[in-house]
């Protein structure tokens, strides 16, 4: 069965360096997402992106962070001078056309020291 | 806005009890409702979903059906499982704009003892 897969599975940086989280998303889909979980709290929406461009993003998504599709396959998120706060579980989810539902990647656990 | 309201967890059973998770939602719209499952070091599975109102959505025997009167959305299972310990999220997914944005509940952890 296809499957969103994320990496790193843990990544570990110092506060103010750039990070590049990384997913590849379910084949055919075509909108995607970047989600944060903050250890012990909800799941939050941070911005989708279809067409090549964001489509929604929410009020957590400032200026420190950006997506990118480089190629045909990869979907990042890139956060340019990390803060602690930064640290939490960076989910990737995919979607394809017609469909509400989304399928998401096993996560990236992010540590700002 | 939309919001998803769960219970408090964490939930303690004894294996072949029943389950409940109560899940209520607010929206202006007619979303869709999904709850998701996180095992332990593990991302998000898509449980069940229910796209109208009176659907139920099932799947490896948990159920939950959309009521548009009570709006909620709640998660039972009749016999659960020490394999079934995990944290469970209810969420609601509207349309905004050209995407679909779920709104998550703050998750209900799942503590089942042999």
């Amino acid at each position: 069965e296809p499957e969103v897969t994320q990496t790193p599975s843990h990544q570990v940086t110092q506060m103010g360096q750039e990070v590049i989280l990384r997913c590849v998303p379910i084949s055919n889909h075509l909108y995607f997402y970047w989600y944060r979980q903050i250890l012990g709290q909800k799941v939050e929406f941070l911005v989708s992106f279809y067409n090549n461009e964001i489509s929604e993003k929410s009020e957590i998504f400032d200026d420190q962070f950006s997506v990118e599709r480089p190629d045909g396959s990869n979907f990042t998120l890139k956060i340019r001078s990390t803060k602690l706060e930064d640290s939490a579980m960076y989910f990737c989810a995919s979607q394809g056309e017609g469909t509400d539902t989304q399928y998401f990647g096993p996560g990236t656990r992010l540590t700002v020291l | 806005g939309n919001s998803v309201t769960q219970m408090e967890g964490p939930v303690t059973l004894s294996e072949e009890a029943f389950l409940t998770i109560n899940c209520t939602y607010t929206a202006t719209g007619y979303p869709s409702l999904f709850w998701y499952v996180q095992y332990p070091g593990e991302g998000l599975q898509l449980l069940l979903k229910a796209t109208k109102a009176d659907d139920k959505g099932s799947n490896k025997g948990f159920e939950a059906t959309y009521r548009k009167e009570t709006t909620s959305f709640h998660l039972e299972k009749g016999s659960v499982q020490v394999s079934d310990s995990a944290v469970y999220f209810c969420a609601l997914s509207d349309r905004i704009g050209g995407s679909y944005i779920p709104t998550f509940g703050r998750g209900t952890s799942l503590i089942v003892h042999p």
